[in-house]
Formats: C-alpha cells, structure tokens, sequence
C-alpha cells in the first residue's frame, strides 16, 4: 500500500458526460500528479500541483482540469467525454517539489465511456 | 523517436533465472531513473530510484544507468514466480515535468 488514495475505483459513464476523479496524495507529501494509462499510449504525464498550485502540464486536453484543495487532496475533472478518453487515471504523489523524482501511485480509477 | 523505448515483452523465464531489463532513451536532460512494477490493474509500484549514472542494489534487484549510452538496465536475480508482473522504466530531468515512462515490459516467470 503506498499511502495514496483514489476514488472511486471504476467509473462507468456516457459520451459526453463530466466526471470527477479524487485523490488523496501520502501524509506529508505536498506534490500531486496525474497520469492516464491506456493500452496504445502507455502511462503519460497530464499535470502536476504542489501545494495547491499547478506546477506543470504535459499532455492534458483542454477538456481536463484539475485542482488541489488546502487539505492537499487533488480532483481531476474530466468533461465532454469521448470513447477514447477511457483509460485508468492514477494520481501519484512525492515530497520533493524540484526533482520530482520519486513518485507514490495511488490504486488507479478506472474510467469506461460507453 | 519515442523518448523512452522499452521492448514489451513478453518475456518468459525459469523461475531461479537472473532477468535482465531494458531501456533505451533520446533526452538527455533526463538525470533521474527509476523502475516501477505493475501488476494487472493495479498502481505502478517504486521497485529502483537511481540519480545519474551507476550501479544500484536493493536485495534481489539491481538497476544500472549508462548515461553515455542513454541506456538503463534492471537485473533481477533468483526470480521468483511472484515477480510476475510489468516493468515500467520512468525518468525525468528533475525539473516540474512529470515522469517520462517507456510502455513497459511484461515478464513472466513459470514455475
């Protein structure tokens, strides 16, 4: 268990539609990552917050936002859904806000769009 | 050019074998690597973290980096059929970039 948390564990839900996905990074840990994993793309990079702010993006559509709340806790928040935005979503976390070399995975969201 | 190649595998071995991974990578600002273990449907697990180039030991696991060649290796000796999973190498320059990771290589270990 590596202390990151997600919620919820599957997500099933309609083109079109908007979700939100949760993330509880480990006690102590000020940084926040988001990363997508699907079978043809591999885990990618979609942002990073430290300590409530975003810190970088990488290859995040428009249609994805994300935030970190003063408890430190992230959400990501995925609109206007489309069948290939089904993928498993996993939040990672780390101390180091410069080298952000040694990342935590949480258990993953899987998200289906029908 | 994909920044991170990895073969994918799979790749089948005798339990008690010594298992050698592989990537290869273009980026040279990329200063740290690590090795992370996926098992089906679960998180990726933090197995190696090594800074720049070098050897580095941790039980039955070594991860070796060749900055000059851009090219990083995992052994894995005694292998065991629990070890069983895909192998992901990450790395990253350091900066607020996120990890930069190959697609992964699975591994199967028969009994």
């Amino acid at each position: 268990d590596s202390g990151v948390t997600q919620t919820p564990k599957h997500l099933i839900t309609a083109t079109g539609q908007r979700v939100t996905l949760r993330c509880s990074p480990r006690s102590g840990d000020l940084s926040v990552y988001w990363y997508q994993q699907s079978l043809d793309q591999g885990l990618q990079f979609l942002i990073q917050y430290y300590n409530g702010e975003e810190r970088a993006k990488g290859n995040i559509l428009e249609r994805f936002s994300a935030q970190q709340f003063p408890d430190l806790h992230s959400e990501l928040n995925l609109s206007s859904l489309e069948l290939g935005d089904s993928a498993l979503y996993f939040c990672a976390s780390s101390v180091v806000k410069s080298s952000g070399a040694e990342q935590f995975f949480g258990p993953g969201t899987r998200l289906t769009v029908l | 050019q994909k920044e991170v190649e990895q073969d994918p595998g799979p790749l089948s071995v005798p339990e008690g074998a010594i298992v050698s991974l592989n990537c290869t990578y273009s980026n040279s600002a990329f200063q740290y690597f690590m090795w992370y273990r996926q098992y089906s449907r679960k998180g990726p697990e933090l197995l190696m973290y090594t800074y720049s180039s070098g050897n580095k030991e941790d039980g039955r696991f070594t991860a070796q980096v060749d900055k000059s060649s851009k090219y990083i290796s995992l052994f894995i000796r005694d292998s065991q059929p629990s070890d069983s999973a895909t192998y992901l190498c990450a790395m990253t320059s350091g900066g607020a970039d996120g990890l930069t990771f190959g697609k992964g290589t699975h591994l199967i270990i028969q009994p």
